[in-house]
């Protein structure tokens, strides 16, 4: 267990709202990312962060910020959510800066299923 | 993006039989990785291959890294009820961007 949590674990917004979703980790791992998983597309990278306010852009990152102010915390935010982004968002992480997992595996949270009428 | 192609893309098989799925790709990889996904849950890593020719067992998971550095093989041995879910690969294109495969999803008969 990584000690990842996700927040919401489920939502329902409307078109046009602004959304953000919370990963909490508990273990100093430098690495975070977010995740997309829709049908037929299996897992894409959104965004990550390696490390406080450091932040990079992945494969589907239009429509979508991120931050981290605290090495615990990493969040994703939909500015003015659209049906597009109705999917499955996972956080993951990776190396702990204790040591421990190394650089390459990455672990992932439980989800939050999101939907934008 | 680099794209990678899983195949089967679903298995259904009988209780007790052996299953294998690949995973290919266009450009080299140095790192390959295992997920099993089951319904409502996130993936879990299974098994981390990192040199090219390694063979890697957990429990009855045995993954392999291929020669190419273009390809990778998940093998089950003697299947059992709690191996149904959704197999992906991944690997990395470039530092921490992971790419994932479509995925296999696998369906036992008891």
């Amino acid at each position: 267990d990584a000690g990842i949590t996700q927040s919401p674990r489920h939502k329902v917004t409307e078109t046009g709202t602004p959304v953000t979703l919370r990963c909490h980790q508990t273990e100093n791992h430098r690495y975070m990312y977010w995740y997309r998983q829709d049908p037929g597309h299996g897992l894409r990278l959104i965004h990550y962060s390696y490390g406080v306010k450091d932040t990079d852009k992945g494969e589907v990152s239009d429509g979508y910020s991120v931050s981290r102010s605290k090495t615990e915390d990493f969040l994703l935010t939909l500015e003015s959510a659209t049906s597009s982004q109705t999917s499955v968002y996972f956080c993951a992480i990776s190396e702990s800066l204790a040591g421990g997992l190394t650089n390459y595996e990455q672990y992932f949270g439980p989800g939050t299923r999101l939907t934008v009428t | 993006g680099q794209q990678l192609n899983q195949s089967p893309q679903s298995m259904f098989i009988q209780e007790g039989e052996d299953v294998s799925m690949n995973c290919t790709s266009s450009s080299i990889f140095n790192t390959w990785l295992w997920y099993k996904q089951e319904p409502g849950e996130g993936p879990v890593l299974l098994i981390a291959l990192y040199k090219a020719g390694e063979l890697t067992s957990n429990g009855r998971l045995t993954a392999q890294f291929g020669i190419t550095r273009k390809d990778s093989f998940l093998n089950i041995s003697a299947s059992i009820p709690s191996d149904v879910g959704i197999y992906f690969c991944a690997g990395y294109e470039g530092a921490q961007k992971l790419v994932f495969g479509q995925g296999t999803r696998l369906t036992i008969n008891p």
